[in-house]
C-alpha cells in the first residue's frame, strides 16, 4: 500500500518562508501532488510533481525528488490567509488506472 | 465553473439506518473518489471509480458500498450506519491519469447517533 509523511504542524510569522516536507512510500508512482484546506473548506489543488526539479507558481513552489521518495511545497513572503492545512498527495497508476492517496496533513499557523 | 456538489452539507442519521450520499460532477471527468476526512487521520479514500459501473476498494472500504451508474454521478453507502462512521465525507472527482488534479465538493458532515 501507499503510505506518506508530513510533520502535524508548522508555525511561522507573515513575511516568512516555510517548507512542508513529505516523504512517501507506493508502488506504481505516478506524481506528487500539494492539497489546501481551510478550516470548514474544500482542499483545493496548489501543484503538482511528476519529474524531478521544482516547480513554482507565484508565492509557492514544490520540489520532487523521485530517487528519495520526498518532495516538499515551499510558501514564500508568508500572509495569515496561508494559515491552513496542507497535504501532500501521490498519484499511483497500477492497471491502467489512478488513484490518489493523501497524507495526513500539515496544519501550518501564520501569527502576525 | 468547475464544479463538485454533494448532496447535502450536514445529515443526521441514527444507527442502523442505510444512508447514501450523492456526488455530482459537471467536467466529465473518468475518475471519482470518496474519502472520509477525521482529526489527526487526513483524508482516507473509502472507495473510487475510474469508469462507469467500475469501483475499486480503497484503504477503508469496510462498512460502506459504492454506485456509478452515470458518469457524472458517484454514490456512497453505507449499509447499516454505525456511530463511528460520523466523519467529514468528501467526494472528487479527477480525470484519468495524467496531472491527476483533483476537484472536491464542500463535503458532508455526517453524524450518526
Amino acid at each position: 500500500g501507499q503510505s506518506l509523511e508530513q510533520p502535524s504542524e508548522v508555525t511561522a510569522v507573515e513575511g516568512a518562508i516555510v517548507q512542508i516536507n513529505c516523504t512517501y512510500q507506493t508502488s506504481g508512482f505516478y506524481g506528487l501532488s500539494w492539497y489546501q484546506q481551510h478550516d470548514g473548506g474544500a482542499p483545493t489543488f496548489l501543484s503538482y510533481n511528476a519529474l524531478d526539479g521544482l516547480e513554482e507558481t507565484g508565492r509557492f513552489s514544490s520540489f520532487l525528488s523521485r530517487s528519495d521518495s520526498y518532495g516538499y511545497l515551499l510558501l514564500q513572503e508568508l500572509q495569515m490567509k496561508d494559515s491552513a492545512s496542507y497535504f501532500c498527495a501521490v498519484s499511483d497508476m497500477n492497471s491502467g488506472y489512478s488513484t490518489l492517496t493523501f497524507g495526513k496533513g500539515t496544519m501550518l499557523l501564520v501569527s502576525p | 465553473d468547475v464544479k463538485v456538489t454533494q448532496s447535502s452539507r450536514y445529515l443526521v442519521k441514527r444507527t442502523g439506518e442505510k444512508v447514501f450520499l450523492e456526488c455530482v460532477q459537471d467536467m466529465d471527468h473518468e475518475n471519482m473518489f470518496w474519502y472520509r476526512q477525521d482529526p489527526g487521520l487526513g483524508l482516507r479514500l473509502i472507495y473510487f471509480s475510474y469508469d462507469v459501473k467500475m469501483k475499486e476498494k480503497g484503504d477503508i472500504p469496510e462498512g460502506y458500498s459504492v454506485s456509478r451508474e452515470k458518469k457524472e454521478r458517484f454514490s456512497l453507502i453505507l449499509e447499516s450506519a454505525s456511530t463511528n462512521q460520523t466523519s467529514m465525507y468528501l467526494c472528487a472527482s479527477s480525470v484519468r491519469g495524467g496531472r491527476a488534479e483533483a476537484f472536491f465538493g464542500q463535503g458532508t458532515r455526517l453524524t450518526v447517533v
